[in-house]
């Protein structure tokens, strides 16, 4: 496709459920991030992907979160247990390279709605 | 500790106006700035990068600056429209790094 792709772009789950967040970047683009905005917040960095590095998993808030990137490109953010304070909108953004010089292109997002 | 501000306050003008935007960040070295533009219920676009060594950077009626002394870049919308109207976010690289820290936004309501 021509821009990053999330899906589902609703989730509405039950508190201790696990969901799993999908991110197709933009083809050829080697650099992933996800990021975590909750209302009227900024973005909250949570994991990077750089080709085939060793991700930076700095910025998840604890073990109940992780990701991976399959091959290259689709990525998976998975959160186990989930509780209340995950609601958010998670965004997935792809990037051709790495470096601060490099502008992101995001995609619109998955809302989680933890009940 | 590290901080990004930007006016939480949304900035509310009259079309034809110039909007400016500060974004002020303390205990960062960035070497670029980017400014972004997000529309509710959509994912942030890339709208500038200014470099550290840039003072100014135009793109149609697009100004950024960037200012290391005062750790501080204005964001300028020049003959404003409606269409304007968004929430604009300052991001910066972390110590020279590929990780972009963004600010919280500012919300801008061009009236017709």
């Amino acid at each position: 496709g021509a821009g990053v792709s999330q899906s589902p772009s609703n989730k509405v789950t039950e508190k201790g459920k696990d969901v799993e967040l999908r991110c197709d970047p933009i083809s050829g683009h080697t650099a992933l991030y996800w990021y975590r905005q909750s209302l009227g917040q900024g973005l909250e960095f949570l994991i990077y992907f750089q080709g085939n590095s060793a991700p930076d998993k700095s910025g998840l808030p604890s073990d109940r979160f992780s990701a991976e990137r399959t091959g290259g490109s689709v990525s998976t953010l998975t959160i186990q247990r989930t509780q209340q304070e995950d609601s958010a909108v998670y965004l997935c953004a792809s990037s051709l390279g790495q470096g601060g010089n490099e502008k992101l292109f995001f995609g619109s997002g998955t809302q989680l709605s933890v009940l | 500790s590290q901080k990004i501000e930007q006016n939480s306050e949304a900035l509310n003008i009259q079309e034809g106006k110039t909007a400016t935007l500060t974004c002020n960040y303390t205990n960062y070295s960035p070497a670029y700035l980017q400014w972004y533009r997000q529309d509710p219920g959509r994912g942030p676009v890339f709208l500038l990068l200014i470099r550290e060594n840039e003072k100014e950077k135009r793109k149609e009626r697009l100004k950024v600056t960037f200012d290391t002394t005062l750790k501080q870049s204005l964001f300028h919308i020049t003959a404003s429209q409606p269409a304007d109207s968004a929430t604009y976010l300052c991001a910066l690289n972390k110590d020279s790094s590929y990780k972009l820290i963004f600010g919280s936004g500012t919300r801008l309501l061009v009236r017709p």
